[in-house]
């Protein structure tokens, strides 16, 4: 079945520590996206990417960073210059000017 | 700057009545329109979106929802809603920018069913 995954579901962290979070697709989509979300604030984009070797700051990107090395990779690296890190992420798919399809989520937070 | 306001932060209704959750978007042209739905910890899924044509369109699950460009809306509605219907509701555009499509989100709305 084709889809996006995202591993792990929960990820606990020391502040200071730098986490990745993992997210794969495999619906040979061109673009990919990381959301962030906080209750009552909806989503909220961190970074993009419309083609391998090639991502954008989103609204939020502070404290965050990101690679596209492969098609159907996009990983976050959440690190300790982010102040606030515990939320909930959430990885996102689509062909260009298409819905985006999105995966389960992984809860980040820090202890 | 684009921007998606969803007024109502939470709504409560009876299983069996209908049901209307209000979307109203900023943007300069007319924009690609979606609704999501987000069951708790889990991850968004389409419910039905809005690119041009025919200003009422049919989604998933009963719903369907109007595009109003005079008022600059993108209301949800379902006629008879049911228990299984109990989510958080989120309207979005997406704009077209040198980089790329984006996505902006409202803030959602929660939705409660009483049985």
């Amino acid at each position: 079945d084709g889809g996006i995954t995202q591993s792990p579901k929960y990820l606990f962290r020391k502040e200071g520590q730098n986490v990745t979070l993992s997210c794969e697709q495999n619906l040979n989509h061109d673009a990919m996206y990381w959301y962030r979300q906080d209750p009552g604030q909806g989503l909220r984009l961190i970074y993009y990417s419309q083609i391998v070797n090639d991502f954008q700051k989103g609204d939020i990107a502070e404290g965050y960073s990101v690679s596209r090395e492969k098609k159907e990779s996009f990983p976050l690296t959440v690190t300790s210059a982010q102040k606030n890190p515990t939320a909930f992420y959430l990885c996102a798919s689509s062909i260009m000017t298409n819905e985006q399809f999105f995966g389960p989520g992984t809860r980040l937070t820090v202890l | 700057a684009q921007s998606v306001t969803q007024p109502d932060i939470h709504i409560t209704v009876s299983e069996g009545a209908s049901l209307e959750l209000r979307c109203n978007y900023s943007y300069g042209a007319t924009p690609y329109l979606f609704w999501y739905v987000q069951s708790p910890g889990q991850g968004l899924q389409l419910l039905l979106k809005y690119f041009s044509g025919d200003t009422l369109v049919q989604g998933i699950k009963g719903f369907e929802a109007e595009f109003k460009r005079s008022q600059s809306s993108f209301n949800l509605r379902k006629p008879s809603v049911h228990w299984s219907d109990a989510a958080e509701y989120f309207c979005a555009v997406e704009i077209l920018t040198g980089g790329g499509n984006k996505l902006t989100f409202g803030t959602g709305t929660q939705l409660k069913v009483e049985l």
